[in-house]
Protein backbone atom coordinates (compact mmCIF):
# COMPACT_ATOMS: atom_id res chain seq x y z
CA UNK A 1 0.00 0.00 0.00
CA UNK A 2 0.88 3.35 0.22
CA UNK A 3 3.05 4.93 2.53
CA UNK A 4 4.67 8.38 3.89
CA UNK A 5 7.63 8.63 6.21
CA UNK A 6 8.73 11.39 7.98
CA UNK A 7 12.05 10.76 9.49
CA UNK A 8 11.86 13.54 12.41
CA UNK A 9 8.99 13.37 15.32
CA UNK A 10 9.98 16.80 17.03
CA UNK A 11 12.42 19.08 15.33
CA UNK A 12 13.45 22.70 17.16
CA UNK A 13 14.72 25.46 15.35
CA UNK A 14 15.64 29.28 16.27
CA UNK A 15 13.51 32.29 15.21
CA UNK A 16 15.00 33.36 11.96
CA UNK A 17 16.39 30.19 11.06
CA UNK A 18 16.26 27.86 7.75
CA UNK A 19 13.95 24.71 8.32
CA UNK A 20 13.51 21.85 5.97
CA UNK A 21 11.17 18.87 7.10
CA UNK A 22 11.80 15.77 5.01
CA UNK A 23 8.96 13.67 3.14
CA UNK A 24 9.45 10.71 1.47
CA UNK A 25 6.25 8.40 -0.11
CA UNK A 26 6.00 5.06 -1.43
CA UNK A 27 2.47 4.85 -4.15
CA UNK A 28 1.35 1.92 -5.47
CA UNK A 29 -0.19 4.23 -8.49
CA UNK A 30 0.25 3.82 -12.11
CA UNK A 31 0.32 7.35 -12.31
CA UNK A 32 2.15 9.79 -9.98
CA UNK A 33 -0.05 10.90 -6.71
CA UNK A 34 -0.91 13.83 -5.93
CA UNK A 35 1.25 15.49 -2.23
CA UNK A 36 -0.07 17.77 0.43
CA UNK A 37 1.53 19.53 3.25
CA UNK A 38 -0.78 19.92 6.27
CA UNK A 39 -0.21 21.85 9.49
CA UNK A 40 -2.42 21.52 12.77
CA UNK A 41 -1.36 24.94 14.79
CA UNK A 42 -2.15 24.73 18.78
CA UNK A 43 -5.99 24.67 19.01
CA UNK A 44 -6.99 24.35 16.01
CA UNK A 45 -7.97 21.36 13.51
CA UNK A 46 -5.86 20.01 11.14
CA UNK A 47 -5.78 22.12 7.98
CA UNK A 48 -4.31 22.32 4.62
CA UNK A 49 -0.85 24.33 3.82
CA UNK A 50 -0.33 23.45 0.38
CA UNK A 51 -0.62 21.40 -2.25
CA UNK A 52 1.44 20.02 -5.39
CA UNK A 53 -0.22 17.95 -8.00
CA UNK A 54 2.42 17.88 -11.11
CA UNK A 55 5.66 15.77 -10.76
CA UNK A 56 8.59 18.51 -10.95
CA UNK A 57 6.62 21.79 -9.16
CA UNK A 58 6.36 23.48 -6.52
CA UNK A 59 3.98 24.83 -3.94
CA UNK A 60 4.07 27.30 -1.50
CA UNK A 61 1.97 29.19 1.13
CA UNK A 62 3.04 31.17 4.14
CA UNK A 63 6.53 31.59 3.46
CA UNK A 64 7.11 27.61 3.00
CA UNK A 65 7.84 25.81 -0.21
CA UNK A 66 7.53 21.73 -0.87
CA UNK A 67 8.89 20.33 -4.28
CA UNK A 68 7.72 17.30 -6.13
CA UNK A 69 10.50 15.44 -6.41
CA UNK A 70 9.51 11.89 -8.07
CA UNK A 71 12.68 10.63 -8.67
CA UNK A 72 13.54 11.05 -4.96
CA UNK A 73 10.15 10.30 -4.34
CA UNK A 74 10.44 13.28 -1.80
CA UNK A 75 8.77 16.44 -0.63
CA UNK A 76 10.41 18.23 1.52
CA UNK A 77 8.85 21.18 3.33
CA UNK A 78 11.34 24.19 3.68
CA UNK A 79 11.18 27.82 4.92
CA UNK A 80 14.41 30.26 4.83
CA UNK A 81 13.14 31.84 7.72
CA UNK A 82 11.10 30.44 10.24
CA UNK A 83 8.51 32.79 12.98
CA UNK A 84 7.76 31.29 16.16
CA UNK A 85 3.97 31.71 14.95
CA UNK A 86 5.35 28.32 12.77
CA UNK A 87 5.06 26.31 15.92
CA UNK A 88 2.71 23.83 14.47
CA UNK A 89 2.54 20.36 13.87
CA UNK A 90 3.37 18.96 10.42
CA UNK A 91 2.09 16.22 7.98
CA UNK A 92 3.17 15.12 4.71
CA UNK A 93 0.18 13.32 2.87
CA UNK A 94 0.09 11.71 -0.69
CA UNK A 95 -3.55 10.59 -2.42
CA UNK A 96 -3.59 7.72 -4.45
CA UNK A 97 -4.81 8.70 -8.25
CA UNK A 98 -6.17 5.50 -8.73
CA UNK A 99 -10.18 5.86 -9.94
CA UNK A 100 -12.42 5.14 -7.16
CA UNK A 101 -9.62 5.43 -4.27
CA UNK A 102 -10.22 8.58 -2.60
CA UNK A 103 -7.56 7.95 0.47
CA UNK A 104 -5.29 10.69 2.02
CA UNK A 105 -2.40 8.43 3.43
CA UNK A 106 -0.44 10.94 5.96
CA UNK A 107 2.64 10.52 7.82
CA UNK A 108 3.05 9.92 11.59
CA UNK A 109 3.84 13.95 12.02
CA UNK A 110 6.51 16.30 12.71
CA UNK A 111 6.18 18.55 15.68
CA UNK A 112 8.02 22.11 14.93
CA UNK A 113 8.83 23.87 17.80
CA UNK A 114 10.98 27.43 17.22
CA UNK A 115 12.90 28.79 20.29
CA UNK A 116 11.99 32.82 20.35
CA UNK B 1 -18.79 29.10 7.80
CA UNK B 2 -16.47 26.34 6.52
CA UNK B 3 -16.42 24.44 9.75
CA UNK B 4 -16.07 20.88 10.45
CA UNK B 5 -17.48 20.47 14.62
CA UNK B 6 -17.14 17.18 16.52
CA UNK B 7 -18.16 16.33 19.62
CA UNK B 8 -17.09 15.31 22.68
CA UNK B 9 -13.57 16.47 22.69
CA UNK B 10 -12.75 14.66 25.83
CA UNK B 11 -14.79 11.39 25.74
CA UNK B 12 -13.81 8.53 28.93
CA UNK B 13 -15.44 5.20 28.79
CA UNK B 14 -15.35 1.39 30.23
CA UNK B 15 -14.51 -1.52 28.45
CA UNK B 16 -17.58 -3.00 26.86
CA UNK B 17 -19.74 0.34 26.88
CA UNK B 18 -20.99 1.82 23.57
CA UNK B 19 -19.39 4.63 22.10
CA UNK B 20 -21.28 7.32 20.01
CA UNK B 21 -18.70 10.22 18.11
CA UNK B 22 -20.68 12.60 16.28
CA UNK B 23 -19.27 15.13 13.64
CA UNK B 24 -21.15 17.77 12.04
CA UNK B 25 -20.06 20.00 8.68
CA UNK B 26 -21.83 23.18 7.38
CA UNK B 27 -20.21 22.88 3.89
CA UNK B 28 -22.76 20.03 1.80
CA UNK B 29 -19.49 18.55 1.65
CA UNK B 30 -20.20 15.24 -0.49
CA UNK B 31 -17.42 13.05 1.56
CA UNK B 32 -16.64 12.54 4.88
CA UNK B 33 -14.02 10.80 6.76
CA UNK B 34 -13.18 9.09 10.31
CA UNK B 35 -9.59 9.02 11.05
CA UNK B 36 -7.42 7.81 13.81
CA UNK B 37 -4.35 8.71 15.40
CA UNK B 38 -2.29 7.29 17.80
CA UNK B 39 0.93 8.34 19.12
CA UNK B 40 4.03 7.47 16.38
CA UNK B 41 1.97 7.01 13.61
CA UNK B 42 0.23 8.82 11.13
CA UNK B 43 -3.55 9.54 10.71
CA UNK B 44 -5.35 6.08 9.90
CA UNK B 45 -8.38 5.87 7.79
CA UNK B 46 -11.46 4.30 9.69
CA UNK B 47 -14.23 4.54 7.13
CA UNK B 48 -14.79 6.92 3.81
CA UNK B 49 -18.63 8.28 3.24
CA UNK B 50 -19.06 9.59 -0.13
CA UNK B 51 -22.86 10.75 0.56
CA UNK B 52 -25.83 9.53 2.85
CA UNK B 53 -26.11 5.95 3.17
CA UNK B 54 -23.12 5.54 0.93
CA UNK B 55 -20.14 4.26 2.95
CA UNK B 56 -16.82 2.60 2.60
CA UNK B 57 -14.55 0.98 4.85
CA UNK B 58 -11.19 2.71 4.80
CA UNK B 59 -7.93 0.81 6.10
CA UNK B 60 -8.78 0.10 9.59
CA UNK B 61 -12.84 -0.57 10.07
CA UNK B 62 -12.44 -3.59 12.18
CA UNK B 63 -14.21 -2.66 15.59
CA UNK B 64 -16.20 0.27 14.16
CA UNK B 65 -19.28 1.03 11.89
CA UNK B 66 -20.49 4.36 10.69
CA UNK B 67 -23.96 5.99 10.36
CA UNK B 68 -24.92 9.00 7.57
CA UNK B 69 -28.61 9.78 7.53
CA UNK B 70 -27.43 13.57 6.16
CA UNK B 71 -25.13 15.39 4.75
CA UNK B 72 -23.73 17.27 7.49
CA UNK B 73 -23.74 14.39 9.80
CA UNK B 74 -21.94 11.81 10.10
CA UNK B 75 -21.02 9.07 13.20
CA UNK B 76 -19.01 6.74 14.19
CA UNK B 77 -19.78 4.00 16.42
CA UNK B 78 -18.00 2.13 18.40
CA UNK B 79 -19.89 -1.32 20.15
CA UNK B 80 -18.45 -2.78 22.85
CA UNK B 81 -15.31 -0.88 23.48
CA UNK B 82 -12.13 -2.46 23.84
CA UNK B 83 -8.90 -0.46 25.10
CA UNK B 84 -6.97 -0.70 21.91
CA UNK B 85 -9.38 1.45 20.77
CA UNK B 86 -7.92 4.46 23.24
CA UNK B 87 -7.00 6.98 20.44
CA UNK B 88 -7.76 10.35 19.04
CA UNK B 89 -10.33 10.59 16.38
CA UNK B 90 -10.20 12.80 13.58
CA UNK B 91 -13.52 13.64 11.50
CA UNK B 92 -13.07 15.19 8.05
CA UNK B 93 -14.85 16.61 5.01
CA UNK B 94 -14.47 17.76 1.51
CA UNK B 95 -16.42 18.79 -1.08
CA UNK B 96 -15.39 15.86 -4.07
CA UNK B 97 -12.40 13.75 -3.79
CA UNK B 98 -9.42 13.22 -1.58
CA UNK B 99 -7.46 15.02 -3.97
CA UNK B 100 -9.65 17.95 -3.23
CA UNK B 101 -9.18 20.00 0.26
CA UNK B 102 -9.97 18.38 3.40
CA UNK B 103 -11.01 20.11 6.28
CA UNK B 104 -10.47 18.59 9.77
CA UNK B 105 -12.25 18.73 13.61
CA UNK B 106 -10.67 19.20 16.34
CA UNK B 107 -10.27 15.58 17.12
CA UNK B 108 -12.06 13.82 19.83
CA UNK B 109 -9.75 11.92 23.00
CA UNK B 110 -11.12 8.62 23.81
CA UNK B 111 -9.89 6.83 26.74
CA UNK B 112 -11.29 3.19 26.93
CA UNK B 113 -10.68 1.79 30.48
Amino acid sequence: GDSVTQTEGQVTVSESKSLIINCTYSATSIGYPNLFWYVRYPGEGLQLLLKVITAGQKGSSRGFEATYNKEATSFHLQKASVQESDSAVYYCALSDNNYGNEKITFGAGTKLTIKP
Amino acid sequence: DMKVTQMPRYLIKRMGENVLLECGQDMSHETMYWYRQDPGLGLQLIYISYDVDSNSEGDIPKGYRVSRKKREHFSLILDSAKTNQTSVYFCASSLGTANERLFFGHGTKLSVL
